[in-house]
Protein backbone atom coordinates (compact mmCIF):
# COMPACT_ATOMS: atom_id res chain seq x y z
CA UNK A 1 0.00 0.00 0.00
CA UNK A 2 1.16 3.52 -0.73
CA UNK A 3 0.34 6.53 1.28
CA UNK A 4 1.40 10.60 0.82
CA UNK A 5 1.91 13.55 3.25
CA UNK A 6 1.88 16.82 1.90
CA UNK A 7 3.32 18.94 4.71
CA UNK A 8 1.85 22.04 4.35
CA UNK A 9 -1.78 22.55 3.98
CA UNK A 10 -1.20 26.13 2.81
CA UNK A 11 0.92 28.16 1.24
CA UNK A 12 0.98 31.97 0.94
CA UNK A 13 3.67 33.15 -1.48
CA UNK A 14 4.09 37.01 -3.31
CA UNK A 15 3.65 37.19 -6.56
CA UNK A 16 7.35 36.78 -8.45
CA UNK A 17 8.84 34.78 -6.05
CA UNK A 18 9.78 31.17 -5.55
CA UNK A 19 7.55 28.49 -3.95
CA UNK A 20 8.20 24.67 -2.88
CA UNK A 21 5.63 22.36 -2.17
CA UNK A 22 6.68 19.41 -0.15
CA UNK A 23 5.53 16.21 -0.56
CA UNK A 24 6.72 12.72 0.81
CA UNK A 25 5.53 9.25 -0.12
CA UNK A 26 5.34 5.60 1.61
CA UNK A 27 5.60 2.33 -0.23
CA UNK A 28 6.76 -0.84 -0.41
CA UNK A 29 6.87 -1.35 -4.11
CA UNK A 30 7.99 0.31 -7.18
CA UNK A 31 6.06 3.51 -7.52
CA UNK A 32 4.96 6.24 -9.88
CA UNK A 33 4.39 9.84 -8.84
CA UNK A 34 2.94 12.46 -10.25
CA UNK A 35 1.56 16.65 -9.74
CA UNK A 36 -1.90 17.41 -10.32
CA UNK A 37 -3.63 21.02 -9.88
CA UNK A 38 -6.68 21.78 -8.95
CA UNK A 39 -8.77 25.35 -9.79
CA UNK A 40 -11.86 26.55 -8.69
CA UNK A 41 -14.58 24.12 -9.48
CA UNK A 42 -12.72 22.05 -12.26
CA UNK A 43 -11.43 18.88 -11.98
CA UNK A 44 -7.37 17.80 -11.61
CA UNK A 45 -5.01 18.91 -14.38
CA UNK A 46 -1.85 16.65 -14.72
CA UNK A 47 1.39 19.19 -14.03
CA UNK A 48 3.95 16.36 -14.30
CA UNK A 49 4.90 13.04 -13.44
CA UNK A 50 7.66 10.65 -12.61
CA UNK A 51 8.08 7.51 -13.86
CA UNK A 52 12.18 6.63 -13.87
CA UNK A 53 14.84 7.96 -15.92
CA UNK A 54 16.18 11.55 -14.50
CA UNK A 55 14.60 12.24 -11.03
CA UNK A 56 14.43 16.08 -12.19
CA UNK A 57 11.24 16.22 -13.89
CA UNK A 58 10.06 19.64 -15.92
CA UNK A 59 6.25 20.00 -16.45
CA UNK A 60 4.03 22.70 -17.61
CA UNK A 61 3.35 25.76 -16.45
CA UNK A 62 6.81 26.36 -15.42
CA UNK A 63 7.00 24.09 -12.56
CA UNK A 64 8.98 21.39 -11.73
CA UNK A 65 9.43 18.48 -9.43
CA UNK A 66 12.50 16.33 -7.89
CA UNK A 67 12.73 12.61 -7.20
CA UNK A 68 14.39 11.98 -3.87
CA UNK A 69 14.56 7.99 -3.76
CA UNK A 70 16.47 7.86 -0.34
CA UNK A 71 14.31 10.73 1.35
CA UNK A 72 10.79 9.30 -0.36
CA UNK A 73 10.31 13.00 -1.51
CA UNK A 74 8.75 14.40 -4.70
CA UNK A 75 8.46 18.39 -4.04
CA UNK A 76 7.44 20.80 -6.32
CA UNK A 77 9.05 23.87 -7.19
CA UNK A 78 8.59 27.17 -9.70
CA UNK A 79 10.95 30.06 -9.17
CA UNK A 80 8.78 32.73 -10.31
CA UNK A 81 5.18 32.49 -9.40
CA UNK A 82 2.04 34.20 -10.71
CA UNK A 83 -1.12 35.08 -9.60
CA UNK A 84 -2.65 32.90 -11.88
CA UNK A 85 -0.85 29.87 -9.86
CA UNK A 86 -3.46 29.92 -7.48
CA UNK A 87 -5.17 26.86 -6.63
CA UNK A 88 -5.09 23.64 -4.86
CA UNK A 89 -1.94 20.79 -5.51
CA UNK A 90 -2.26 17.41 -5.00
CA UNK A 91 1.13 15.41 -4.94
CA UNK A 92 0.03 11.70 -6.06
CA UNK A 93 1.67 8.32 -6.20
CA UNK A 94 0.39 4.90 -8.00
CA UNK A 95 2.14 1.75 -8.27
CA UNK A 96 4.34 0.93 -11.37
CA UNK A 97 2.82 -2.21 -12.72
CA UNK A 98 -0.58 -1.91 -14.43
CA UNK A 99 -3.16 0.44 -14.38
CA UNK A 100 -3.66 0.88 -10.32
CA UNK A 101 -5.35 3.69 -9.02
CA UNK A 102 -3.82 6.95 -7.20
CA UNK A 103 -3.95 7.89 -4.07
CA UNK A 104 -3.25 11.06 -3.34
CA UNK A 105 -2.30 13.57 -0.48
CA UNK A 106 -4.69 15.41 1.33
CA UNK A 107 -3.63 18.98 -1.10
CA UNK A 108 -1.88 22.29 -0.33
CA UNK A 109 -3.47 25.56 -1.01
CA UNK A 110 -1.02 27.93 -2.83
CA UNK A 111 -2.34 31.32 -2.72
CA UNK A 112 -0.41 33.75 -4.51
CA UNK A 113 -0.54 37.47 -3.80
CA UNK A 114 -0.03 40.65 -5.13
CA UNK B 1 -15.41 15.19 -26.54
CA UNK B 2 -11.86 16.03 -26.05
CA UNK B 3 -11.69 15.00 -22.42
CA UNK B 4 -13.78 13.07 -19.37
CA UNK B 5 -17.42 14.05 -19.52
CA UNK B 6 -19.23 14.32 -16.12
CA UNK B 7 -23.08 14.87 -15.64
CA UNK B 8 -24.91 16.13 -13.75
CA UNK B 9 -22.09 18.90 -12.67
CA UNK B 10 -24.22 19.54 -9.37
CA UNK B 11 -26.88 17.66 -7.96
CA UNK B 12 -29.17 18.31 -4.86
CA UNK B 13 -31.37 15.76 -3.70
CA UNK B 14 -32.69 15.01 -0.01
CA UNK B 15 -31.70 12.38 2.18
CA UNK B 16 -33.05 9.24 1.06
CA UNK B 17 -33.68 9.29 -2.45
CA UNK B 18 -30.84 7.65 -4.85
CA UNK B 19 -28.42 9.29 -7.51
CA UNK B 20 -26.79 8.62 -10.78
CA UNK B 21 -24.26 10.24 -11.79
CA UNK B 22 -22.38 9.74 -15.14
CA UNK B 23 -19.15 9.59 -16.88
CA UNK B 24 -17.84 9.67 -20.36
CA UNK B 25 -14.19 8.46 -20.62
CA UNK B 26 -12.06 10.04 -23.43
CA UNK B 27 -12.75 7.82 -26.46
CA UNK B 28 -10.16 5.07 -26.75
CA UNK B 29 -9.87 4.81 -23.34
CA UNK B 30 -10.03 1.64 -21.67
CA UNK B 31 -8.99 2.25 -17.88
CA UNK B 32 -11.72 4.56 -15.80
CA UNK B 33 -11.75 5.72 -12.14
CA UNK B 34 -14.39 6.92 -9.63
CA UNK B 35 -12.75 9.29 -7.16
CA UNK B 36 -14.85 11.09 -4.18
CA UNK B 37 -13.31 14.33 -3.15
CA UNK B 38 -14.28 15.36 0.33
CA UNK B 39 -13.43 18.42 3.07
CA UNK B 40 -12.91 15.68 5.78
CA UNK B 41 -11.35 12.93 3.68
CA UNK B 42 -9.30 14.63 0.76
CA UNK B 43 -9.28 12.57 -2.81
CA UNK B 44 -10.57 8.91 -1.77
CA UNK B 45 -10.54 5.94 -4.32
CA UNK B 46 -13.63 4.31 -4.95
CA UNK B 47 -13.56 1.88 -8.27
CA UNK B 48 -11.47 0.83 -10.92
CA UNK B 49 -12.63 -0.77 -14.40
CA UNK B 50 -10.61 -1.90 -17.07
CA UNK B 51 -13.08 -1.98 -19.82
CA UNK B 52 -16.64 -3.44 -18.78
CA UNK B 53 -15.29 -5.41 -15.68
CA UNK B 54 -14.30 -3.64 -12.07
CA UNK B 55 -11.24 -5.56 -10.78
CA UNK B 56 -11.00 -2.84 -7.96
CA UNK B 57 -13.49 -2.20 -6.09
CA UNK B 58 -12.21 -2.09 -3.07
CA UNK B 59 -12.45 1.99 -2.14
CA UNK B 60 -16.55 1.39 -2.30
CA UNK B 61 -17.19 2.86 1.40
CA UNK B 62 -20.76 1.11 1.54
CA UNK B 63 -23.31 -1.46 -0.16
CA UNK B 64 -25.06 1.19 -1.06
CA UNK B 65 -22.60 2.38 -3.64
CA UNK B 66 -22.10 0.54 -7.14
CA UNK B 67 -21.37 1.31 -10.42
CA UNK B 68 -20.97 -0.16 -13.85
CA UNK B 69 -19.80 0.24 -17.14
CA UNK B 70 -21.07 -0.09 -20.49
CA UNK B 71 -19.42 -0.68 -23.78
CA UNK B 72 -16.05 -0.11 -22.34
CA UNK B 73 -17.02 3.62 -22.35
CA UNK B 74 -19.68 5.18 -20.38
CA UNK B 75 -19.99 4.73 -16.31
CA UNK B 76 -22.56 4.88 -13.87
CA UNK B 77 -21.63 5.61 -10.26
CA UNK B 78 -24.93 4.97 -8.18
CA UNK B 79 -25.96 5.37 -4.83
CA UNK B 80 -28.66 4.09 -3.05
CA UNK B 81 -30.58 5.58 0.19
CA UNK B 82 -28.03 8.64 0.22
CA UNK B 83 -26.64 9.68 3.31
CA UNK B 84 -25.86 13.15 4.21
CA UNK B 85 -22.18 12.44 4.43
CA UNK B 86 -22.27 11.20 1.32
CA UNK B 87 -22.41 15.09 0.27
CA UNK B 88 -18.78 15.40 -1.91
CA UNK B 89 -17.55 15.91 -5.31
CA UNK B 90 -17.59 13.04 -7.26
CA UNK B 91 -14.68 12.71 -10.14
CA UNK B 92 -13.90 10.39 -13.06
CA UNK B 93 -10.68 9.74 -14.29
CA UNK B 94 -9.48 7.64 -17.73
CA UNK B 95 -6.51 6.65 -19.07
CA UNK B 96 -5.20 4.52 -21.83
CA UNK B 97 -4.31 0.60 -21.37
CA UNK B 98 -1.46 -0.14 -20.30
CA UNK B 99 0.12 0.38 -17.41
CA UNK B 100 0.44 3.05 -14.33
CA UNK B 101 2.96 5.11 -16.32
CA UNK B 102 -0.46 7.06 -18.57
CA UNK B 103 -1.84 9.43 -16.30
CA UNK B 104 -5.33 9.70 -15.53
CA UNK B 105 -7.47 12.08 -17.25
CA UNK B 106 -10.10 13.88 -14.65
CA UNK B 107 -13.53 15.07 -15.62
CA UNK B 108 -15.23 18.86 -13.93
CA UNK B 109 -16.61 16.58 -11.43
CA UNK B 110 -20.15 15.97 -9.99
CA UNK B 111 -20.83 18.60 -6.84
CA UNK B 112 -23.41 15.98 -4.95
CA UNK B 113 -25.33 18.19 -1.91
CA UNK B 114 -27.70 15.75 0.06
CA UNK B 115 -30.34 17.74 1.92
Amino acid sequence: AQSVTQLDSQVPVFEEAPVELRCNYSSSVSVYLFWYVQYPNQGLQLLLKYLSGSTLVKGINGFEAEFNKSQTSFHLRKPSVHISDTAEYFCAVSGSSGNTPLVFGKGTRLSVIA
Amino acid sequence: GAGVSQSPSNKVTEKGKDVELRCDPISGHTALYWYRQSLGQGLEFLIYFQGNSAPDKSGLPSDRFSAERTGGSVSTLTIQRTQQEDSAVYLCASSPSGGGSLAQHFGDGTRLSIL
